[in-house]
């Protein structure tokens, strides 16, 4: 089955700054690659999204890059706030079934 | 649009009983919806995918005896825990697509806490 891999498990940076996660998947099959921000005890919410015909998806101040070759994908988000501090999960589908990576603990410092 | 619903938000029940949770897409009908586990800190564990009218699809290690999944409905799946156990205690979510490719619309989530 497909395996999603996320790096780092943690990340802090200071407010302003970029924070970047990266997630690599292991089945070539695998076209949708969604990332969502989930904060404590809630539902986790779509940030943004890229589908395997495309390389690049930018809204606002996040972004995503997605690698075919390589198989990796990439969260960026840019100008960071005290307010996206979150965890992050990175996710692949196929055929409709999603595999999830472990997550990402974002935490911005004012 | 795209809201997804799930009863109980939280449940606390004796270990032995069994507990229902239902999973509502309220302003569309989904073709699939999926059930999560999540365990504090954590990534979503897919459970089993649930398809209107036929039987779920469970991931490898899931019980399906124990977890009983119907979708009776395209907008209604429950997912029924039986003769629960402390180990069943986690943070179950629900998620809904209206067709294939679309985006998942996550539900709230469910905390079943089992004594």
């Amino acid at each position: 089955g497909e395996n999603v891999e996320q790096h780092p498990s943690t990340l802090s940076v200071q407010e302003g700054d970029s924070a970047v996660i990266k997630c690599t998947y292991s089945d070539s099959a695998s076209n949708y690659f969604p990332w969502y921000k989930q904060e404590l005890g809630k539902r986790p919410q779509l940030i943004i999204d890229i589908r395997s015909n495309v390389g690049e998806k930018k809204d606002q101040r996040i972004a995503v890059t997605l690698n075919k070759t390589a198989k990796h994908f990439s969260l960026h988000i840019t100008e960071t706030q005290p307010e996206d501090s979150a965890v992050y999960f990175c996710a692949a589908f196929k055929s409709g079934k999603s595999t999830f990576g472990d997550g990402t603990t974002l935490t911005v410092k004012p | 649009g795209a809201v997804v619903s799930q009863h109980p938000s939280w449940v606390i029940c004796k270990s032995g009983t069994s507990v229902k949770i239902e999973c509502r897409s309220l302003d569309f009908q989904a073709t699939t919806m999926f059930w999560y586990r999540q365990f504090p800190k954590q990534s979503l564990m897919l459970m089993a995918t649930s398809n209107e009218g036929s039987k779920a699809t469970y991931e490898q290690g899931v019980e399906k005896d124990k977890f009983l999944i119907n979708h009776a409905s395209l907008t209604l799946s429950t997912l029924t825990v039986t003769s629960a156990h402390p180990e069943d205690s986690s943070f179950y979510i629900c998620s809904a697509v209206r067709s294939r490719g679309d985006e998942q619309y996550f539900g709230p989530g469910t905390r079943l806490t089992v004594t």
